[in-house]
């Protein structure tokens, strides 16, 4: 099965910038996470969709964050404006259902921005 | 302190056991796991456990739990170059839709 895709792989801005990464989960994967992985820790959960809903988002700077899964499938994240401290690695990742422990996260590769 | 801890380093000599060691302050966990993420790529689950079970064996992988003491280890048996990598220790949050808290990880270094 193809895997989760993310794209860009990198990306650089200047502060206040804004910026769009783009993921597509693995086909029929009904709950989708997008996490911060800031260098030197391990990645923290900024939101998570079931289907097309948000179920937390309780850690999303939603000030200059915002996120959206249209039809259930692909989503984007998008930071505007940009801050140095938005420095880090964001991996998406894909899971069959929720709430499962036999329902493992698949990342992606993730999409690593540096702001400068 | 850290929800997750974990020791940021370790070295071994190919073909010796490793044994990475995580602690966890949340005592409600239902699941912990294990995570290895190779330079440049996403994180790849390798194993987990029931807060039920003391011991998980799966070919060359043994994930030990020590509920009273809230201690996590996973040894990998033969260690191989191909080890190498960051390992990340997660506790699955109760009742929160399979989220995942992760320690820092341990970056596992394997030297002939």
């Amino acid at each position: 099965e193809a895997g989760v895709a993310q794209s860009p792989r990198y990306k650089i801005i200047e502060k206040r910038q804004s910026v769009a990464f783009w993921c597509n989960p693995i086909s029929g994967h009904a709950t989708l996470y997008w996490y911060q992985q800031i260098l030197g820790q391990g990645p923290k959960l900024l939101i998570q969709f079931q289907n097309n809903g948000v179920v937390d988002d309780s850690q999303l700077p939603k000030d200059r964050f915002s996120a959206e899964r249209l039809k259930g499938v692909d989503s984007t994240l998008k930071i505007q404006p940009a801050k140095l401290e938005d420095s880090a690695v964001y991996l998406c990742a894909s899971s069959l259902r929720q709430g499962a422990y036999n329902s493992p996260l698949h990342f992606g590769n993730g999409t690593r921005l540096t702001v400068t | 302190g850290e929800d997750v801890e974990q020791s940021l380093f370790l070295s071994v000599r190919e073909g010796d056991s490793s044994v990475i060691n995580c602690t966890y302050t949340d005592s409600s966990s239902t699941y912990l796991y294990w995570y290895k993420q190779e330079p440049g790529a996403g994180l790849q689950l390798l194993t987990y456990i029931f807060s039920n079970m003391d011991m998980k064996q799966d070919q060359r992988l043994t994930v030990l739990l020590n509920k009273k003491d809230k201690h996590l280890s996973l040894r990998i048996a033969d260690t191989q170059t191909g080890d190498s990598a960051i390992y990340f220790c997660a506790r699955g949050v109760s009742g929160g839709y399979n989220k995942l808290i992760f320690g820092a990880g341990t970056r596992l270094a394997v030297h002939p």
